[in-house]
């Protein structure tokens, strides 16, 4: 089946350790994203990449850094600049195209102990 | 600049009775809108989206929007609330491509939706 696969699903991190999640993705889509979920903020942009090699800053972008080697990968590290960690992390994927819409992960939820 | 603005926060209804979720928004284009749900600790799905064409637009599980221009609103409705329905929903505009923008989705806040027995 294609899809985006985000792991691991539930993610511990102690203060000042930097910690990778995954995101991968097997529907041949150019663009990847990381928005980040805290309770009634909606999702906000962390970084985002349009093609491989090439990524660019979203809206929350300190503290976090990105790869974009594969196609089909796009792992995001939480840094331990990144003063509230704890959070629920989307990865999404779309097409280049105009109006076409972003297919989501099923998140990692990241708690800092 | 694009936003968007889901006006209310928690929307509560009895099953079997009609869901209205309201989202304004702004767009200096042509926007596409997009409705997902999310349940809870799960990834987003898509229910609908508007591309400029119809501007009643059909999804899955019986919801459907209707585009207004002339009110910048993209309400999403569905005839009758089921018990399955109960999650979050999320409105949101594109701004991906336009003025050389290499952007993103722009969320609105959400929706809890509530549906009792």
């Amino acid at each position: 089946d294609g899809g985006i696969t985000q792991s691991p699903k539930y993610l511990f991190r102690k203060e000042g350790q930097n910690v990778t999640l995954s995101c991968e993705q097997n529907l041949n889509h150019d663009a990847m994203y990381w928005y980040r979920q805290d309770p009634g903020q909606g999702l906000r942009l962390i970084y985002y990449s349009q093609i491989v090699n090439d990524f660019q800053k979203g809206d929350i972008a300190e503290g976090y850094s990105v790869s974009r080697e594969k196609k089909e990968s796009f792992p995001l590290t939480v840094t331990s600049a990144q003063k509230n960690p704890t959070a629920f992390y989307l990865c999404a994927s779309s097409n280049r195209q105009l109006n076409t819409e972003a297919f989501f992960g099923q998140g990692t939820r990241l708690t800092v102990v | 600049a694009q936003s968007v603005t889901q006006l209310d926060s928690h929307v509560s209804v009895s099953e079997g009775t009609p869901v209205l979720l309201r989202c304004n928004y702004s767009s200096s284009y042509s926007p596409s809108l997009f409705w997902y749900v999310q349940h809870p600790n799960k990834g987003l799905q898509l229910l609908l989206k508007y591309t400029s064409a119809a501007t009643l637009v059909k999804g899955i599980n019986g919801f459907e929007a209707e585009f207004k221009k002339s009110e910048t609103s993209f309400h999403l409705t569905k005839p009758s609330a089921h018990m399955s329905d109960a999650a979050e929903y999320f409105c949101v505009v594109s701004d991906r491509g336009y003025g050389g923008s290499q952007g993103n989705l722009i969320f609105g806040k959400g929706t809890k939706l509530s549906v009792k027995p």
